[in-house]
Parts: structure tokens; C-alpha cells; sequence
């Protein structure tokens, strides 16, 4: 079956403009977490919604970012005003239960 | 906090050498632990995991154990292939799965 997707891949955009990304999980799986993953480290956790609940944003750096999950499937993870220190890699994941399967990840650049 | 620390790399390894990654872990509570693997290109995939200790988890070859003693679920496999160069990551979570940690990953090359 069809895994994680992310859309876009690639994003560029200029300091100061707002990005969406979106996440479309694997169909029927309950949670779907954001990651931010800098080049040569882990993921970092940011967002975790279990249906469209949103049950934990410990991980979001600042206000600039929010997430959310309307209908329990689709995600989007929007960033305010970006800024140079926001460009890395950000990753969905989705799950049943404790397996997370990853998309591809949109790398942002922001210039 | 939880937190999972790795060896880091990069590790170079002639063909069918044997493999060791290092990986502790602190958790507050009764975490379980993965390896994930990521290659060149492509997305994170499960690699094996271990929910409780003592487990041993499996898979291509590859094999960890979870030792709550030493706070540990190293990486190991007896005889790597070039294949397997990719970038491996140690991760966590506790038991409501809500928040994951990783490790900031260790990467193999494996040379003919």
C-alpha cells in the first residue's frame, strides 16, 4: 500500500514568508508526529496528534509553528515568519502503534 | 529528560567484519527502544525494536538487547555487507508512544 507522503520535497522561500507542509499519512493510522531533522543529527521531536487531537507540542520551538489536524488524517505543519535557523529537514511519521513509518521529508530553505 | 546518546561515526568496516554501534539511553520510565536505518536517499525505516528488557530484537542480520542494567541496546551483526552503509539511529519512547527520542545517528560505510 501507499506510505507517508510530504509535499512539497523541496521548498525555498525568502526570510520572513510563511510555509505550509503537508503530511498524508498512511490511511487508518491513528497518530502522526512532525520531526525536524538538521543535517548530520536525530530527528527532533516537535508535534504529536493522536486522531485530530493535538496531545503533545512540547517540541515546538516557538509560536512561529503550529500544526494541525482537522479531519485525523491529513497534517500540515506552518511556520510564521520564517527565519535562516528554520531551514532543516522536516519529517512526518505515522503509526498503529509503537512502528513509526516515515515519509520522505520536505528540506526548507530559507534564504 | 529522556535522552538516547551514540557512538559517532563515521564507522568504516571492510566487508563481513563484524559491527558494533553503541547506544545508552536515559528514561524516566520503562521506555521502549528501536534502530532505525536511513539510506543514502531515502526516508528513516524501522530497523528492529525491543519493548521490554532482556528482548532481543532481530532483523537482516542484525541484532540488539535491550539491558536495563546497563541502560544499552547496542547495534551488532556478525558480517556486514556494502548494502548496509546507511546511517543508523538508537531511538526511545515511553510507554504511551506520545514523544519519541533519537540518537543523532551513526553512519557506516562498508567498503569491499
Amino acid at each position: 500500500g501507499a506510505g507517508v507522503s510530504q509535499s512539497p520535497r523541496y521548498k525555498v522561500t525568502k526570510r520572513g514568508q510563511d510555509v505550509a507542509l503537508r503530511c498524508d499519512p498512511i490511511s487508518g493510522h491513528v497518530s502522526l508526529y512532525w520531526y525536524r531533522q538538521a543535517l548530520g543529527q536525530g530527528p527532533e521531536f516537535l508535534t504529536y496528534f493522536n486522531y485530530e487531537a493535538q496531545q503533545d507540542k512540547s517540541g515546538l520551538p516557538n509560536d512561529r509553528f503550529s500544526a494541525e489536524r482537522p479531519e485525523g488524517s491529513i497534517s500540515t505543519l506552518t511556520i510564521q515568519r520564517t527565519e535562516q535557523r528554520d531551514s532543516a529537514m522536516y519529517r512526518c511519521a505515522s503509526s498503529l502503534e509503537e512502528t513509526q513509518y516515515f515519509g520522505p521529508g520536505t528540506r526548507l530553505l530559507v534564504l | 529528560g529522556d535522552s538516547v546518546t551514540q557512538m559517532e561515526g563515521p564507522v568504516t568496516l571492510s566487508e563481513e567484519a563484524f559491527l558494533t554501534i553503541n547506544c545508552t539511553y536515559t528514561a524516566t520510565g520503562y521506555p521502549s527502544l528501536f534502530w532505525y536505518v536511513q539510506y543514502p536517499g531515502e526516508g528513516l525505516q524501522l530497523l528492529l525494536k525491543a519493548t521490554k528488557a532482556d528482548d532481543k530484537g532481530s532483523n537482516k542480520g542484525f541484532e540488539a538487547t535491550y539491558r536495563k542494567e546497563t541502560t544499552s541496546f547496542h547495534l551488532e551483526k556478525g558480517s556486514v555487507q556494502v548494502s548496509d552503509s546507511a546511517v543508523y539511529f538508537c531511538a526511545l519512547t515511553e510507554n504511551n508512544f506520545n514523544k519519541f527520542y533519537f540518537g543523532s545517528g551513526t553512519k557506516l560505510n562498508v567498503k569491499p
